[in-house]
């Protein structure tokens, strides 16, 4: 059971170019979700999803696309990198959003944007 | 709009200290809140989850409480160590997880 796996760790990126973050976790959750990490800012919700087919923005969604094609994946997509992304992205997921289960954490995937 | 604060900021404490760390948000309405440590340059470990129902959880050394009317929670560390030192992290779920801003913590030998 490796949890929730997050790809790549490090990432740097010129302005303007494009990339995907990858997720996935193999413990069956419904609910996954993609947050970012800024000094100061605590975590802030990007997009979620609560299953297959569903996604929802978050707090934070522009510049940023998501799909969910299976239970398993939530790629987080880079339209066209801006220094202000230079963040550290984290992925999460849970078994259902609004019942009692904790949510698992990816270890994160720190993105420089110069 | 669910605001989540964390006091204090930043925490330096010798060791064997027993502490407290703060967490209070603005709308009572949530599902359950969680605690988290986050060492550097890690990512977020689940310490303990509170629901909405209950009054505190527990695991080992640490205890978690709700206040759910008056919009706080605490997180009780016995018996301070040095490998406690970490960021503190509170975040309440109210469909999507709100998040404090975070203790950093140093106990120091």
């Amino acid at each position: 059971n490796a949890g929730v796996t997050q790809t790549p760790k490090f990432q740097v990126l010129k302005t303007g170019q494009s990339m995907t973050l990858q997720c996935a976790q193999d413990m069956n959750h419904e609910y996954m979700s993609w947050y970012r990490q800024d000094p100061g800012m605590g975590l802030r919700l990007i997009h979620y999803s609560v299953g297959a087919g569903i996604t929802d923005q978050g707090e934070v969604p522009n510049g940023y696309n998501v799909s969910r094609s299976t239970t398993e994946d939530f790629p987080l997509r880079l339209l066209s990198a801006a220094p202000s992304q230079t963040s550290v992205y984290f992925c999460a997921s849970s078994y259902d959003m609004q019942r009692t289960y904790e949510q698992y954490f990816g270890p994160g995937t720190r993105l420089t944007v110069t | 709009k669910q605001e989540v604060t964390q006091i204090p900021a930043a925490l330096s404490v010798p060791e064997g200290e027993n502490l407290v760390l703060n967490c209070s948000f603005t709308d009572s309405a949530i599902y359950n809140l969680q605690w988290f440590r986050q060492d550097p340059g890690k990512g977020l470990t689940s310490l303990l989850l509170i629901q909405s129902s209950q009054r505190e959880q527990t695991s080992g050394r640490l205890n978690a409480s709700l206040d759910k009317s008056s919009g706080r929670s605490t997180l009780y560390i016995a018996a301070s160590q040095p490998g406690d030192s970490a960021t503190y992290l509170c975040a309440v779920n109210t469909d999507k997880l709100i998040f404090g801003t975070g203790t950093r913590l140093q106990v120091f030998p």
